[in-house]
């Protein structure tokens, strides 16, 4: 079956543009991750879906950044007032549950990659 | 702050020999434990899960598991250098991984 899909690909954008980049999950997976990594770092949670909502949200940036996931299956995350340091490979994962007693395997989709000039 | 460990490397292994990468965690409760391969310019793929205490094998793939003391690792056996990568250890914390940095693996022809 199809896997985690990704859209753009790659986005170059003027500082202080608002972006959007888009995930979509397996279907039939409800939890869905927002993952963020800078070139040679490692992966920076930003954010988790089970279903529609987002039982945390801390692990985001700033302000400007927010998600939303609807339908249980496509995911947007926005990042408004697009800084320089906000350059950076945005990664979505999806996993066929969720929840504090188990974590099942994420399977990542290739990326967007976020350049702001 | 809930946190897992490894060594960044890079660690370099003759093709052929045994690569051992290593991996600590700070979550006495975490249960579920993932090895992630990362190709340069990819998005990590995985290796192997393991919950229970112990070695788990595939194919030339070993990962270990010792919950007493918090340590996770992964043994490649006949390395080649298709193995070149970056490794990524995982462990679970409430309801999200909890990430190591990674270690960088090269496998010398």
């Amino acid at each position: 079956g199809a896997g985690v899909s990704q859209s753009p690909s790659n986005k170059v954008t003027e500082k202080g543009k608002d972006v959007e980049l888009r995930c979509d999950p397996i279907s039939g997976h409800t939890a869905l991750y927002w993952y963020r990594q800078s070139l040679g770092q490692g992966l920076e949670f930003l954010i988790y879906f089970q279903g529609n909502s987002a039982p945390d949200k801390s692990g985001l940036p700033s302000d400007r950044f927010s998600a939303e996931r609807t339908g249980g299956s496509v995911s947007t995350l926005t990042i408004q007032r697009t800084q320089q340091e906000d350059s950076a490979v945005y990664l979505c994962a999806s996993s066929l549950g969720g929840g504090p007693k188990k974590v099942e395997t994420q399977y990542f989709g290739p990326g967007t990659r976020l350049l702001v000039l | 702050q809930k946190e897992v460990e490894q060594n960044s490397g890079p660690l370099s292994v003759p093709e052929g020999a045994i690569a051992s990468l290593n991996c600590t965690y700070s979550d006495r409760g975490s249960q579920s434990f993932f090895w992630y391969r990362q190709y340069s310019g990819k998005s990590p793929e995985l290796i192997m899960s393991i919950y229970s205490n112990g070695d788990k094998e595939d194919g030339r793939f070993t990962a270990q598991l010792n919950k007493a003391s918090q340590y996770v690792s992964l043994l490649i056996r006949d390395s080649q250098p298709s193995d070149s990568a970056t490794y990524l250890c995982a462990a679970d914390s409430n309801y999200q991984l909890i990430w190591g940095a990674g270690t960088k693996l090269i496998i010398k022809p």
